[in-house]
């Protein structure tokens, strides 16, 4: 299988303020990545999708201005939960996909963002 | 309709007995599907993909596929209390607009009791 981090793993925060999660693929390059959230006893909801160079694409539902994406490398995509109040408190977790690999999708630990 | 369908479970199998877990999907234009197990406070992780009709075998995982039903299952033989956890099919359609996107279903929790 293939190796995909996230960081932090766990975070909280103060209602209003801005909290970053990186992902990276350690050992193959990603043209793909996607986020995820999941709230407790739910299946994952896709959120974007986020390809290298490119501007991700939103699932509907999800404001653009609020999570901010960025996809900067082969290897590294960030989400950015901006303003962050306590309905954001979810599991996120992203995953990474080459095109080497199919449609398989490899995917991080995930972070638990508690926003307070 | 949902798009994936799954059992929701839980699904309770004695220690050493095989766990069957079904999936149906509805896009018949399909073509990958994957199985993921998912442990409570933890992200998915990938046991098998299955791309052909038929069977596919890894250890004690067998895929199973049917794209005329639409069906697709996974069994676990000999299993074992570390096979608790929430299983989770997944169907990508692989269509250029939905390329690379995976449908998951609501998974089906497996307990296995010793």
């Amino acid at each position: 299988g293939a190796v995909v981090s996230q960081h932090p793993s766990r975070v909280i925060c103060k209602s209003g303020t801005s909290v970053k999660i990186e992902c990276r693929s350690l050992d193959f390059q990603a043209t793909t990545m996607f986020w995820y959230r999941q709230f407790p006893k739910q299946s994952l909801m896709l959120m974007a999708t986020s390809n290298e160079g490119s501007k991700a694409t939103y699932e509907q539902g999800v404001e653009k201005d609020k999570f901010l994406i960025n996809h900067a490398s082969l290897t590294l995509s960030t989400l950015t939960v901006t303003s962050a109040h306590p309905e954001d408190s979810s599991f996120y977790i992203c995953s990474a996909r080459s095109y080497l690999r199919g449609e398989t999708q490899y995917f991080g630990p995930g972070t638990r963002l508690l926003v307070l | 309709q949902k798009e994936v369908e799954q059992n929701s479970g839980p699904l309770s199998v004695p220690e050493g007995a095989i766990a069957s877990l079904n999936c149906t999907y509805s896009d018949r234009g399909s073509q990958s599907f994957f199985w993921y197990r998912q442990y409570s406070g933890k992200s998915p992780e990938l046991i098998m993909f299955i791309y052909s009709n038929g069977d596919k075998e890894d250890g004690r995982f067998t895929a199973q596929l049917n794209k005329a039903s639409q069906y697709v299952s996974l069994l676990i033989r000999d299993s074992q209390p570390s096979d608790s956890a929430t299983y989770l099919c997944a169907v990508a359609r692989g269509t250029t607009d939905s390329w690379g996107k995976l449908q998951f279903g609501a998974g089906t929790q497996v307990v296995v009791t010793p």
